[in-house]
């Protein structure tokens, strides 16, 4: 069964630092999506991707984000100067359709930790 | 995206039925329900959606009435294994392109 897939499983990194986080969404879908979740809370979502741009994002994806699909098959989450408020489990998915209807296929989350 | 009020948590014992309810008062015409199941440190995974009537699959059932006002997931006989959060959504099929979770349920399933 095709899956998400998700790199590093665990990132640890210095305040101020960069981190690229890194996803291979399922081949044949067309939307990708970042998520994350704060230990102990609810998912959250950060930013959809669809047709090479942001379709939609939310108000923590401000401008220490960014996200890219460089070749076709990676979907990256990149945040340029990390704060401790970062550290959270970060998920990809990725869906055929939209998310209304079409099932979103969620990876197994890179936990970044930022000390 | 109609929001959605269900159980913080709920415990269970091994072979039972469950029953989660949620309801979603503001939902509109184009919008599907969908639960999602969330382990511990896994990403959520998609059990089951419906529109309206019954929904079944291998995994669970979902019951909507005639209102689409709320909506049940039915797990039965569970197990150890089914303990998780689980989560309740409603989406607009036309124009959502993204899932904002609630809380979810936490669902303890006792031995």
């Amino acid at each position: 069964e095709p899956e998400v897939t998700q790199t590093p499983s665990h990132q640890v990194t210095q305040m101020g630092q960069e981190v690229i986080l890194r996803c291979v969404p399922i081949s044949n879908h067309l939307y990708f999506y970042w998520y994350r979740q704060i230990l102990g809370q609810k998912v959250e979502f950060l930013v959809s991707f669809y047709n090479n741009e942001i379709s939609e994002k939310s108000e923590i994806f401000d401008d220490q984000f960014s996200v890219e699909r460089p070749d076709g098959s990676n979907f990256t989450l990149k945040i340029r100067s990390t704060k401790l408020e970062d550290s959270a489990m970060y998920f990809c998915a990725s869906s055929e359709g939209l998310a209304g209807v079409d099932e979103q296929f969620f990876g197994p989350g890179t936990r970044l930790t930022v000390l | 995206l109609a929001k959605t009020t269900q159980p913080i948590s709920m415990d269970s014992y091994e072979g039972q039925e469950v029953n989660i309810t949620c309801s979603h008062n503001n939902i509109a015409t184009n919008d599907y329900i969908t639960w999602y199941q969330q382990f511990p440190s896994q990403g959520p995974r998609f059990i089951i959606q419906g529109y309206k009537t019954k929904v079944t699959n291998e995994v669970a059932s979902l019951f909507i009435p005639a209102d689409r006002k709320s909506s049940t997931l039915s797990l039965p006989r569970v197990s150890l294994s089914d303990t998780a959060v689980y989560y309740c959504l409603v989406g607009d099929f036309n124009r959502d392109d993204k899932i904002i979770f609630g809380k979810g349920t936490r669902l303890h399933i006792l031995p």
